[in-house]
């Protein structure tokens, strides 16, 4: 299994253009979350899904959308990128029939909006 | 609103000595995560500790919840330099995960 995958690895983008970070996961977990970290922080959750077709807000999520089509995959859209966006993000799953809701997180996507 | 607050948020420790990273949270959650992040890297998941006087050991750590209290306690034994990271506790409550701001550990010889 790959676990959890994110592309980029890296980006920069200028104020103002737009992008999706993609994240996968192949352990069939139906939960799926992004987090932003800023740099000497705790992570911070964005968005979240609990399957396909079912997304909720986290604690910051304005700035931002997302999807959930399949249970696999859960992009990350930026619209209007702005320097208060620069950070790194990273895509977390479990899965919900264990007790504990362990999360397995990506490897993040580092962004730098100039 | 719920709130997870990590102490300290900077420790320096030499190699063989002890210490505790303490973590305090507000919400009436028995869920408690820590996690290990080394430096540019992914978080790794140390412990999950799920009901009142949970205790977990895995080498050198050691966690443990008191949820009367709303503490969690990462207790690092005998340092080693491989132990030098940033460590994070979490809080789960209805899926809203919120972390704390993180320890950052450095043991030196």
């Amino acid at each position: 299994n790959a676990g959890v995958t994110q592309t980029p690895k890296f980006r920069i983008l200028k104020i103002g253009q737009s992008m999706t970070l993609q994240c996968a996961q192949d352990m069939n977990h139906n939960y799926m979350y992004w987090y932003r970290q800023d740099p000497g922080m705790g992570l911070k959750l964005i968005y979240y899904s609990v399957g396909a077709g079912i997304t909720d807000k986290g604690e910051v999520p304005n700035g931002y959308n997302v999807s959930r089509s399949t249970t696999e995959d859960f992009p990350l859209r930026l619209e209007l990128a702005a320097p208060s966006q620069t950070s790194v993000y990273f895509c977390a799953s479990s899965f919900p029939g264990q007790e504990n809701n362990e999360q397995f997180f990506g490897p993040g996507t580092r962004l730098t909006v100039l | 609103e719920l709130k997870v607050e990590q102490n300290p948020l900077f420790l320096s420790m030499q190699e063989g000595k002890n210490y505790t990273i303490y973590c305090n949270y507000s919400t009436t959650s028995d869920r408690l995560y820590w996690y290990r992040q080394d430096p540019g890297k992914s978080l790794e998941s140390l412990f999950v500790l799920l009901s009142n006087g949970a205790v977990k050991q895995e080498g050198r750590l050691m966690a443990s919840l008191d949820t009367k209290a709303r503490l969690s306690t990462l207790h690092i034994t005998a340092a080693v330099h491989d132990l030098s990271a940033t460590y994070f506790c979490a809080v789960d409550e209805n899926n809203d995960m919120r972390f704390g701001a993180g320890t950052r550990l450095t043991v030196k010889p």
